[in-house]
């Protein structure tokens, strides 16, 4: 089956550092474009970051610096690595595949899991 | 930062009828507008990009259309299993989101 499952959520302090995981099944990360959205509490779907299949990263203005994306092809998963955590950034973050490079729809994503950044 | 502003919040239909959810972009997005439906605690699914193509899968009455500011998203017929939420969102110039319209069973 092809599906994406999130891990590594949690309560975190303000000015911690968290590392998210997406374990993708049914395809290979490396081979294809992934992303990481988030949904904060009663808000909007905003878009994280991009990780080319070619290792090309892109990110939001709102986490430049402060967070990572990566992969490991060995283990068929996703990774976000978040420092330096705010309050503004807790949120469900969903990982989730691009298959295009020029045009940044995504067609799978995963369930979420939630980050909670309070003291 | 390209603005989505999608109505109305809430949707009532009754089943079998037409629901028609908007979408509207601050400048032009081409077509390059996607829409998605999210069920409570599942993954959201894609149902359109390029503003009218049916993503694999997708069934028949969902129907997309538009371009520039203004898209719309058509479920012809209602079901029941149709209640979610659904987003647009726009890949023109990076990525924004609309707020989500909710679609309710009247």
């Amino acid at each position: 089956e092809v599906q994406l499952v999130e891990s590594g959520g949690g309560l975190i302090q303000p000015g911690g550092s968290l590392r998210l995981s997406c374990a993708a099944s049914g395809f290979t990360v490396n081979s294809n474009h992934m992303s990481w959205v988030r949904q904060a509490p009663g808000k909007g779907l905003e878009w994280v970051s991009i990780i080319y299949s070619g290792d090309s990263t892109y990110y939001a203005d709102s986490v430049k610096g402060r967070f990572t994306i990566s992969r490991d092809n060995s283990k068929n998963t996703l990774y976000l690595q978040m420092n330096s955590l705010r309050a503004e950034d807790t949120a469900v973050y969903y990982c989730a595949r691009v298959p295009d490079r020029t045009y940044w729809y995504f067609d799978l994503w995963g369930r979420g899991t939630l980050v909670t950044v309070s003291s | 930062e390209i603005v989505m502003t999608q109505s109305p919040a809430t949707l009532s239909v009754s089943p079998g009828e037409r629901a028609t959810l908007s979408c509207r972009a601050s400048q032009s997005v081409s077509s390059n507008l996607a829409w998605y439906q999210r069920k409570p605690g599942q993954a959201p699914r894609l149902l359109i990009y390029g503003a009218s193509t049916r993503a694999t899968g997708i069934p028949a009455r969902f129907g997309g259309s538009g371009s520039g500011t203004e898209f719309t998203l058509t479920i012809s017929s209602l079901q029941s299993e149709d209640v979610a939420v659904y987003y647009c969102q726009q890949y023109n110039n990076w990525i924004t989101f609309g707020q989500g319209t909710r679609l309710e069973i009247k």
